[in-house]
């Protein structure tokens, strides 16, 4: 079955990074793209940005950029999100989902289906 | 502050209908682009629930339903039940911002 399995835990100071894997499993990785979003404690959904697992072209929220970059490793059908210059406010799960559409301009037909399970980053000093 | 704007909460006892509204602008839904509608039960990753407007994935049940009009969509629920209690997601694409997701609605069976 599809399936996206995300890293673990993390507890950060202020001012490090977080890398964040996420495997893919049961369909063909390059045929679709992967998105991050976040949930901060309490709150609600953020879209943090997408990858094209079919070509490496991103699209990231204009909140974020400078600070984060995703990547994907098609060898091992695992996507990557890392995130510098963390605040206390990047405190959240950061979920992976596999998004429905692999090519930048399809994204207005763009949805997520499945989800990983998340990754609580802790930023704390 | 959420582009698609959903109220906080909404409940039903069971076995009612409930809706969930999800409103936006002429930058995302009212400029044609789908919504796409997410459940997420307590300490649990979301999972679609709508896509396109009004289709459902294999396995949702089809008590679950969406529409779309205008500048809104709408998420209907009937014949609700415990097991519904969850918060409840729209998402859309913005022209100005990409993907976004509406604020959220916390689904309260009574």
């Amino acid at each position: 079955q599809v399936q996206l399995v995300q890293s673990g835990a993390e507890v950060k100071k202020p001012g490090a990074s977080v890398k964040v894997s996420c495997k893919a499993s049961g369909y063909t990785f390059t045929s679709y793209g992967i998105s991050w979003v976040r949930q901060a404690p309490g709150q609600g959904l953020e879209w943090m940005g997408w990858i094209s697992a079919y070509n490496g072209n991103t699209n990231y929220a204009q909140k974020l950029q400078g600070r984060v970059t995703m990547t994907t490793d098609t060898s091992t059908s695992t996507a990557y999100m890392e995130l510098r210059s963390l605040r206390s406010d990047d405190t959240a799960v950061y979920y992976c989902a596999r998004a429905r559409v692999a090519l930048e301009q399809q994204l207005g037909l763009c949805w997520f289906d499945p989800w990983g399970q998340g990754t609580l980053v802790t930023v704390s000093s | 502050q959420s582009v698609l704007t959903q109220p906080p909460s909404v409940s039903g006892a069971p076995g009612q209908r409930v809706t969930i509204s999800c409103t936006g602008s002429s930058s995302n839904i009212g400029a044609g682009y789908d919504v796409h509608w997410y459940q997420q039960l307590p300490g649990t990753a979301p999972k679609l629930l709508i896509y396109g407007n009004s289709n459902r994935p294999s396995g949702v049940p089809d008590r679950f339903s969406g529409s779309k009009s205008g500048t809104s969509a709408s998420l209907a629920i009937t014949g609700l039940q415990a097991e519904d209690e969850a918060d409840y997601y729209c998402q859309s694409y913005d022209s100005s911002l990409r993907l976004v997701f509406g604020g959220g609605t916390k689904l309260t069976v009574l």
